[in-house]
């Protein structure tokens, strides 16, 4: 089966500027999760999504960062304004359902540096 | 406010010696354990996941949990320079939604 996709591998913004990120989950797969990865520091949870619903977003700045997953498949993670700390991994995963963690799959991420 | 700590390193260890990894857990509830493994400029990879008291081990790996000192370490035998990466650990409680330790850095040396 095609593993998680995301897009772009590499963005470069100023601060104060705008930018989308997008995820495709694992076919068939309910529950999709977007993670923020600072350098030297562990995944942290920003959103996690099952169909199209909003599951927790209590890590997610809300003031500049938003998500949506409209159709319950694909994924789109915006920061508006970015900030110079904003600049992170951003990795997406899926799970076939909520519930019970048996270890993530995660797509290649979307390495975002602001200056 | 759940904490996993891990030692961030390098853990440095000669090609052929046993690399020993660990991760502390505040959550007493936590029931899911999990090893991921990052190359630099990857993203993590799944390599071990336990869930009860003991030792599991896939091949060169071992995974080791002790939920009354709330504990969990990773073994790896026979370390190559291949295996040079961070480490995450990550625990998960009845949420279900994993907290990541901040990695150790492992160094393989030939």
């Amino acid at each position: 089966e095609a593993g998680v996709a995301q897009s772009p591998r590499y963005k470069i913004i100023e601060k104060r500027q705008s930018v989308a990120f997008w995820c495709n989950p694992i076919s068939g797969h309910a529950t999709l999760y977007w993670y923020q990865q600072i350098l030297g520091q562990g995944p942290k949870l920003l959103i996690q999504f099952q169909n199209n619903g909003v599951v927790d977003d209590s890590q997610l700045p809300k003031d500049r960062f938003s998500a949506e997953r409209l159709k319950g498949v694909d994924s789109t993670l915006k920061i508006q304004p970015a900030k110079l700390e904003d600049s992170a991994v951003y990795l997406c995963a899926s799970s076939l359902r909520e519930g019970v963690h048996y270890g993530y799959t995660f797509g290649s991420g979307t390495r975002l540096t602001v200056v | 406010q759940k904490e996993v700590e891990q030692n961030s390193g390098p853990l440095s260890v000669p090609e052929g010696a046993i690399a020993s990894l660990n991760c502390t857990y505040s959550d007493r509830g936590s029931q899911s354990f999990f090893w991921y493994r990052q190359y630099s400029g990857k993203s993590p990879e799944l390599i071990m996941s336990i869930y009860s008291n003991g030792d599991k081990e896939d091949g060169r790996f071992t995974a080791q949990l002790n939920k009354a000192s709330q504990y969990v370490s990773l073994l790896i035998r026979d370390s190559q320079p291949s295996d040079s990466a961070t480490y995450l650990c990550a625990v998960a409680g009845g949420s279900y939604i994993p907290t990541f330790g901040r990695g150790t850095s492992l160094i393989v040396h030939p």
